[in-house]
């Protein structure tokens, strides 16, 4: 069975600083996606950036960017110039190819931005 | 386009009752998954319907069913409610394309007391 692990239950930035959060995974399957997906308090799970297992560029979306390692089965998670609405828990998750819609979500990690 | 949607917001039922939850996934979508997210930890994929029918279970018993309608809207229900069943319940919906985003609504929050 495939699993998530984030080793960070809490993280905290200071505005407009950069912050990594860690993930790890273990799977046996080659083709998967990864992503890392943001819940404010409003509950509402959005989407940060994904990463298809088969590429092997880093994804980038605006100020959030990945490191994928494939070898290591790691996938953190980098957020530059720091805003104080990016406070969330953040959830790292994986999707086998195959698996339809179906993801396999980490613990999450809370971020605090300071101001 | 309107996003994902989900009824009631909250919910209080008492231990032993029924109760169903409902989604109306994203114009377009004939795929929906529902998970379950207890306090303080990931969501657990509970199953995902794909055209009315569930393709895919995660690992909860037989009194957590689903439906889902040609309108791809859907229904989670429960019986037998237990107290471990407090949690926030999300859908999430998807087109059928293996590699496309899924949606997610804003959960309900169920207490069983």
């Amino acid at each position: 069975a495939q699993t998530v692990t984030q080793s960070q239950p809490e993280m905290s930035v200071q505005e407009a600083e950069t912050v990594t959060l860690s993930c790890t995974y273990d799977t046996s399957e080659s083709d998967y996606y990864l992503f890392w997906y943001k819940q404010p308090p409003s509950r509402q799970m959005i989407l940060v950036i994904r990463q298809e297992a088969y590429k092997q560029q880093n994804a980038t979306e605006n100020r959030f960017s990945v490191n994928f390692q494939k070898a290591a089965k790691s996938f953190s998670l980098k957020i530059s110039d720091s805003q104080l609405g990016d406070a969330a828990m953040y959830f790292c998750a994986y999707r086998r190819e195959t698996s339809g819609s179906r993801l396999t979500f980490g613990e999450g990690t809370q971020l605090t931005v300071n101001p | 386009e309107t996003g994902v949607t989900q009824s009631p917001t909250h919910l209080i039922k008492t231990r032993g009752q029924q109760v169903t939850l409902r989604c109306s996934s994203q114009s377009g979508h004939n795929t929906v998954s529902w998970y379950q997210q207890a306090l303080g930890q990931g969501p657990q994929f509970i199953f995902q319907y794909y055209r009315e029918e569930e393709n895919g279970r995660g690992n909860f018993p037989p009194r957590f069913s689903g439906l889902q309608f040609p309108n791809y809207s859907s229904e989670l229900n429960v019986n037998a409610l237990e107290l471990d069943d407090s949690a926030l319940y999300l859908c999430a919906s998807k087109t059928g394309g293996t590699g496309d985003e899924q949606f997610f609504g804003p959960g309900t929050r169920l207490t069983v007391l």
